[in-house]
């Protein structure tokens, strides 16, 4: 069975600091996908990246990076220099391979105070 | 391209009435999918059509139920509404092949 943990809850921190949002995920297939998206107030869930299992390579895409690591089913994303405009409530989610729904994690809701 | 959209945003029903959430995927997206989201259960899955074809079911009773047309719209019902049926009904939308979904905006279904 697929399953996401986001053990973190809330974090809290002050603008520019750095942030890592963790993401402990289990599944038994060997091809899946990893996601994190991203949802503000509004409550549109926004798209950040998407990683295969067979890829392992570390992403950065300006202030945001990811780390995947298959040894630990780990893929935490990391912001750096972090501003108020990225306040909102983060989620990890997987995808099996032939399984065309997400499973998602309970989610992280950060607050960047100025 | 526009993005996902859903009709209506808000939505305040009764306990025991049936309620219709509407869903316009991206253009040329064939797959969409539904979700739920409550403070205590989280994102759940709902279940996905391609093609008009249901594909996939999450773990909700029967009460749920949805459509898919020919122009990829899709529709989700939801009948003898519960006071947990009071959620956050998000659509998203992907291309066939690709894992990327796409979000809507939501509806915010509230049953009293």
């Amino acid at each position: 069975a697929q399953k996401v943990t986001q053990a973190q809850t809330e974090i809290s921190v002050v603008e520019k600091e750095d942030v890592t949002l963790d993401c402990v995920y289990e599944t038994r297939d060997t091809t899946y996908y990893l996601f994190w998206y991203k949802q503000p107030p509004s409550g549109e869930l926004v798209f950040l990246i998407r990683r295969n299992s067979f890829d392992e390579q570390n992403e950065i895409s300006g202030r945001y990076s990811w780390n995947f690591q298959k040894s630990t089913s780990s893929f935490n994303f990391t912001i750096t220099a972090s501003q108020v405009v990225d306040s909102a409530v983060y989620f990890c989610a997987l995808s099996e391979r032939g399984n065309n729904d997400m499973r998602f994690g309970a989610g992280t809701r950060l607050t960047v105070k100025p | 391209k526009a993005g996902v959209t859903q009709t209506p945003r808000y939505l305040i029903k009764t306990r025991g009435q049936q309620v219709t959430l509407s869903c316009s995927p991206i253009s040329g997206h064939r797959s969409v999918s539904w979700y739920q989201q409550t403070p205590g259960q989280g994102l759940q899955f709902l279940f996905e059509y391609f093609s008009e074809t249901q594909r996939n079911k999450g773990n909700f009773p029967g009460r749920f139920s949805g459509r898919q047309f020919s122009n990829s719209r899709s529709e989700m019902n939801v009948s003898t509404l519960e006071l947990g049926d009071s959620a956050l009904y998000l659509c998203a939308s992907r291309e066939r092949g690709s894992g990327e979904q796409y979000f809507g905006p939501g509806t915010r279904l509230t049953v009293t």
